[in-house]
């Protein structure tokens, strides 16, 4: 059974970073794209960006290119997202998601909720 | 990037009735096309991928149809757990982008 968990709810003050982590078990890691998608209070899903642990080069939505980096740990079965340069409206709930047989998201981490707030 | 847009924005249905959801994309997205569901305070659900492939443990009476730039997702006898927000998203190419969502209320 594939279980994706997230590392638990931040607070932040804007102008920091915050690095949210995604430990995957019950398959394999490498092969796999992990996502990672945003949603603001009340808002809908957005993506922004994703990797494939194996080949290590990441892709991300033009909105979030340059502040945000996603990474992966095959030692470790983890995933990563890190935001630079937070800002209030950054703060939403953050999820990781993984692929199974296609390219959609069959499974996904519980949401990470991230407040920037000073 | 490929633009998402579902509609109606809601849908309001009574109990064991049909619900019809659209979702349209800007430019061809082949079959590559999946529909979740979302209640509140929950994760996201894969309901559908492949435009019409039911995902592991999804009731029957959740279909989805089309391929190219029109997608439809019907729940064919609405049940009171299916009130909830369904959101479409191509994953042809990256960016995987989403629709702004359909929610389904209670009429």
């Amino acid at each position: 059974q594939v279980q994706l968990v997230q590392s638990g709810a931040e607070v932040k003050e804007p102008g920091s970073s915050v690095k949210v982590s995604c430990k995957a078990s019950g398959g394999t890691f490498s092969t796999y794209v992990f996502s990672w998608v945003r949603q603001a209070p009340g808002q809908g899903l957005e993506w922004m960006g994703g990797i494939i642990p194996v080949f290590g080069a990441a892709n991300y939505a033009q909105k979030f290119q340059g502040r945000v980096t996603v990474s992966a740990d095959e030692s470790t079965s983890t995933a990563y997202m890190e935001m630079s340069s937070l800002r209030s409206e950054d703060t939403a709930v953050y999820y990781c998601a993984r692929n199974w047989n296609d390219e959609a998201f069959h499974f996904w981490g519980q949401g990470t909720l991230v407040t920037v707030s000073s | 990037e490929i633009v998402m847009t579902q509609s109606p924005a809601t849908l309001s249905v009574s109990p064991g009735e049909r619900a019809t959801l659209s979702c349209r994309a800007s430019q061809s997205v082949s079959s590559n096309l999946a529909w979740y569901q979302q209640k509140p305070g929950q994760a996201p659900r894969l309901l559908i991928s492949g435009a019409s492939t039911r995902a592991t443990d999804i009731p029957a009476r959740f279909s989805g149809s089309g391929s190219g730039t029109e997608f439809t997702l019907t729940i064919s006898s609405l049940q009171s757990e299916d009130f909830a927000v369904y959101y479409c998203q191509q994953y042809t190419k990256w960016p995987f982008t989403f629709g702004p969502g359909t929610k389904v209320d209670l009429k």
